[in-house]
């Protein structure tokens, strides 16, 4: 049972550069997120996906677009990568969005921009 | 101002101390509070959760929530050196129809043999 996957695991960009982050899970989740972790400034909501076919905005989207795949999948997208944008982004995913819903956290993507 | 506030650190204690872990916030509408851990280069993990004002024990964690302080606390008893890691507090309240939990910076902690 393998949780939540994220790959690429690590990535190097250069200004400018598009590219996708994944997320899949194997707990039958209906929720999903995605979080930037900064030094500093510990982890700030991106976008999330309350359930399959809706997306959301969270404390920090600007620069970033979502896609819920399906319900095992929520990909992120850099459209023209900033070095702003450099961070470790964590997917994670609950049962629902519910109080007592805990976060199931992946192991990150670590992105620098150059 | 931050809606919950955590001291980075780091927090450096030797093996077998108490180690107490802080956060305050400023949203009385919090109704939920919770702590993850986080090893390096891992994602953070739930280690504890509570409803309501008073503590919550789990084995060597016990997790203290002061409502009308707004101030929540996680206290490690024998700490040891796998203890080493940074702890995240997180809190959740009703926002549009939702629960998503706001974070604290985290606190490093460093358990030295």
């Amino acid at each position: 049972n393998a949780g939540v996957t994220q790959t690429p695991k690590f990535q190097v960009l250069k200004t400018g550069q598009s590219m996708t982050l994944q997320c899949a899970q194997d707990m039958n989740h209906n929720s999903m997120y995605w979080y930037r972790q900064d030094p500093g400034m510990g982890l700030r909501l991106i976008y999330y996906s309350a359930s399959e076919g809706t997306t959301d905005k969270g404390e920090v989207p600007n620069g970033y677009n979502v896609s819920r795949l399906n319900k095992r999948e929520f990909s992120l997208r850099l459209e023209s990568a900033a070095p702003s944008q450099t961070s470790v982004y964590f997917c994670a995913s609950s049962e629902w969005l519910l109080i007592d819903s805990p976060l199931h956290f992946g192991n990150g993507t670590r992105l620098t921009v150059t | 101002q931050k809606e919950v506030e955590q001291d980075p650190g780091p927090l450096s204690v030797p093996e077998g101390a108490i180690v107490s872990l802080n956060c305050t916030y400023s949203n009385s509408a919090f109704q939920y509070f919770m702590w993850y851990r986080q090893y390096s280069r891992k994602g953070p993990e739930l280690l504890m959760y509570t409803y309501s004002s008073g503590n919550k024990e789990d084995g060597r964690f016990t997790a203290q929530v002061d409502k009308s302080s707004k101030y929540i606390s996680l206290f490690i008893r024998d700490s040891q050196p796998s203890d080493s890691a940074t702890y995240l507090c997180a809190m959740s309240a009703k926002r549009g129809g939702s629960y998503i939990p706001t974070f604290g910076r985290g606190t490093s902690l460093i358990v030295h043999p």
